[in-house]
């Protein structure tokens, strides 16, 4: 089976600018978590999309947005680019319910901001 | 806020010997709890979840949960180089409809050759 894919793996882009991150979980997971994880903050969550609706939502601010598509793959956004937002972006998949809660990352989206 | 506590090591052990790393939890609603592997540059690699009081084991891995101490360990067995890692403790209450995970910062191990 195949695991949690993830484009692009790397970004570079600049302050002011916007980016979208593409997440394609595990065949038959229903569930995309978001995570963001910094040295210093560590992994932090930022949304959780089940069937297309977004069930749970992090302490991050409005300029993260994230959807899923009615084939579970998923994609977030960051607008007006901080130097702050500098991070590793992970995206992880489960079937968002019994029987189990197991959740399966992503290689991430290193995202680099200047 | 929920807050899950590890100690960040370095936790250095002889190649062969066991590693204990454990991880206290803030919210006794908790229902879910998990060990994560991360390599550096790499992302996290789900390696045990333990829902019930007791112990889990799998391979060289066990993991212990005692809900009423609001703690969680982990133990390697036979420990290998290659187990040299960060290790994340997460946590979960998919019962109150949160299946989000809230993770603590991690402990590095080193197993020494």
């Amino acid at each position: 089976k195949a695991g949690v894919t993830q484009t692009p793996r790397y970004l570079i882009k600049t302050r002011g600018q916007q980016v979208t991150l593409s997440c394609s979980p595990i065949s038959g997971h229903r569930s995309v978590s978001w995570y963001q994880q910094t040295p210093g903050q560590g992994l932090q969550f930022l949304f959780e999309y089940f069937s297309e609706t977004q069930r749970n939502k992090g302490n991050f601010p409005g300029r993260f947005s994230g959807r899923q598509f009615s084939n579970s793959r998923s994609e977030m956004n960051v607008s007006t680019l901080e130097l702050g937002d500098s991070a590793l972006y992970l995206c992880a998949s489960s079937l968002g319910g019994e029987p189990s809660y197991e959740q399966y990352f992503g290689p991430g989206t290193r995202l680099t901001v200047t | 806020q929920k807050e899950v506590e590890q100690n960040s090591g370095p936790l250095s052990v002889p190649e062969g010997a066991i590693a204990s790393l454990n991880c206290t939890y803030s919210d006794r609603g908790s229902q879910s709890f998990f060990w994560y592997r991360q390599y550096s540059g790499k992302s996290p690699e789900l390696i045990m979840s333990i829902y019930s009081n007791g112990d889990k084991e799998d391979g060289r891995f066990t993991a212990q949960l005692n809900k009423a101490s609001q703690y969680v360990s982990l133990l390697i067995r036979d420990s290998q180089p290659s187990d040299s890692a960060t290790y994340l403790c997460a946590v979960s209450d998919p019962g109150a409809g949160s299946y989000q995970l809230t993770f603590g910062k991690g402990t590095k191990l080193s197993v020494i050759p």
